[in-house]
């Protein structure tokens, strides 16, 4: 049973505009939350995370929102670049749990 | 070394054979992961080992898989009796304790069972 989904398996995306990755969860007892990107033959390297007791944390051009009550979080990427072109991976875990529960991912392609 | 190292990185095996992946972390992580990802799943939890500690092997799929890690160190993942669902990218990776997401990847080792 999957408890972390992303629903859109690919997004395509012009160079310079916003890029929007969603994710959704099912298990209200999630605590952390991350985001990882994964190029073609490399491993997925951490890209963000947030924790529950925030609703927003960004780095430079990424940020990610959380909305418990909805049980979602998203992705912004502003602005989009060609080197952003990859698979974006959501995470989550629950407190004191080392494990994470993966999304099946979204394959971003950034237009030039 | 710089990251961490998964080999082979690619492996074709017949049904029924046994196969061996190897991942060595980084040096001075104590927390080693195996996950795997299936065609058009997200990443699943194999095993975790941290120190000394005993392994937590909840998310091995069948008692045909197993693991190990030698001197808290190099890890091996090996699978028995191969079946065509065992097919995956097996994705080991490390950190520096538990609870410290921001795992290192290795670039994973692609299993394919014919």
């Amino acid at each position: 049973d999957q408890q972390v989904k992303q629903n859109s398996p690919s997004l395509s995306v012009q160079e310079g505009r916003i890029s929007i990755l969603n994710c959704d969860y099912t298990n209200s007892m999630f605590d952390y939350f991350l985001w990882y990107k994964k190029y073609p033959a490399e491993g997925p390297t951490f890209l963000i995370s947030i924790s529950s007791i925030k609703d927003k944390n960004e780095d430079g051009r990424f940020t990610v929102f959380l909305n418990k009550s909805a049980k979602h979080l998203s992705l912004h990427i502003v602005p989009s670049q060609p080197g952003d072109s990859a698979v974006y991976f959501c995470a989550a875990s629950e407190r004191n749990d080392y494990k994470l529960s993966f999304g099946a991912g979204t394959t971003v392609t950034v237009r030039a | 070394g710089a990251g961490v190292s998964q080999s082979p990185s690619n492996k074709v095996t017949e049904k029924g054979k046994d196969v061996e992946l190897r991942c060595d972390p980084i040096s001075g992580h104590t927390a080693l992961y195996w996950y795997r990802q299936s065609l058009g799943q997200g990443l699943e939890f194999l095993i975790y080992f941290q120190g000394n500690s005993a392994p937590d092997k909840s998310g091995l799929p069948s008692d045909r898989f197993s693991a190990e890690r030698t001197g808290g160190s190099v890890s091996t993942l090996t699978i028995q009796r191969t079946q065509q669902e065992d097919s995956a990218v097996y994705l080991c990776a490390s950190s520096l304790s538990a609870f410290t997401y921001g795992y290192t990847f290795g670039s994973g080792t692609r299993l394919t069972v014919v």
